[in-house]
C-alpha cells in the first residue's frame, strides 16, 4: 500500500544549529504534503505545506525541500531552539484522497 | 480564536461501556475527521465526513460511530464493541475552498481502562 516514512525516529541538535528532518513517500503521483509538529500532550500544528509543483517553500525559521525524482521531502528548521523539540510528521494525501502520516521524528534539541 | 475544541482531555471507560468524545469546530471548515493515535505510530483514521448529515468508515471503524447533524460538530462515540480503546483520540477539520488545503487538529482525548 501506499506509505508514507520518515527516515530517523530520533534526532538530537545542539540549540543554534540547523535541523533537517526526512521523509520519504511511495505514491509518485503525490501532489501535495504538509509537515506538522505534535508538542506532548497536544495535537498535531501545521507547520508548513508545499505542492508538487514547488520544489521548495520558506516559512519563517522553516524550510522544505521536495525531490519527486527520489519521492523525497525534508524540512530544514534553522537556528533550532528549545520550543521547537516535538515530534514531526509528514503527511501526504493517498489516491483516495485520505492524509497518510509517517510514524514521526522526536526531535530533541540540547542546550 | 477559531479553531477547534475537544473535550473531556482525559477520559476513562469501564467494561461495557460506551463513552462519547467531543468534537467542536468554529472555523466553518466542511470536513471533519477523527484519528486514533497510538505510541510510536502514526495517525490512523476512524471516521471522516465531508458534509452534514453524511460520514464515511476509515480504516479502522470497527468499533467507533460517529454522527454530523451540525456543521460545528463531530461527535465519536467508542463504543463496548472496540476492545482495545486505550489511545490518544484526535479530531480534524479542513475546508474544503481549493484542493490543496491541511486538516488542522485539536489537542485530542485521551482514553483509559479503568
Amino acid at each position: 500500500g501506499e506509505s508514507v516514512g520518515l527516515h530517523l525516529p530520533t534526532l538530537s541538535v545542539q540549540e543554534g544549529d540547523n535541523s533537517i528532518i526526512n521523509c520519504a513517500y511511495s505514491n509518485s503521483a503525490s501532489d501535495y504534503f504538509i509537515w506538522y509538529k505534535q508538542e506532548s500532550g497536544k495535537g498535531p500544528q501545521f507547520i508548513i505545506d508545499i505542492r508538487s509543483n514547488m520544489d521548495k517553500r520558506q516559512g519563517q525559521r522553516v524550510t522544505v525541500l521536495l525531490n519527486k525524482t527520489v519521492k523525497h521531502l525534508s524540512l530544514q528548521i534553522a537556528a533550532t531552539q528549545p520550543g521547537d523539540s516535538a515530534v514531526y510528521f509528514c503527511a501526504a494525501p493517498n489516491q483516495g484522497g485520505k492524509l497518510i502520516f509517517g510514524q514521526g521524528t522526536e526531535l530533541s534539541v540540547k542546550p | 480564536d477559531g479553531g477547534i475544541t475537544q473535550s473531556p482531555k482525559y477520559l476513562f471507560r469501564k467494561e461495557g461501556q460506551n463513552v462519547t468524545l467531543s468534537c467542536e469546530q468554529n472555523l466553518n471548515h466542511d470536513a471533519m475527521y477523527w484519528y486514533r493515535q497510538d505510541p510510536g505510530q502514526g495517525l490512523r483514521l476512524i471516521y471522516y465526513s465531508q458534509i452534514v448529515n453524511d460520514f464515511q468508515k476509515g480504516d479502522i471503524a470497527e468499533g467507533y460511530s460517529v454522527s454530523r447533524e451540525k456543521k460545528e460538530s463531530f461527535p465519536l462515540t467508542v463504543t463496548s464493541a472496540q476492545k482495545n480503546p486505550t489511545a490518544f483520540y484526535l479530531c480534524a477539520s479542513k475546508s474544503e475552498q481549493g484542493i490543496y488545503q491541511p486538516q488542522h487538529f485539536g489537542d485530542g482525548t485521551r482514553l483509559s481502562i479503568l
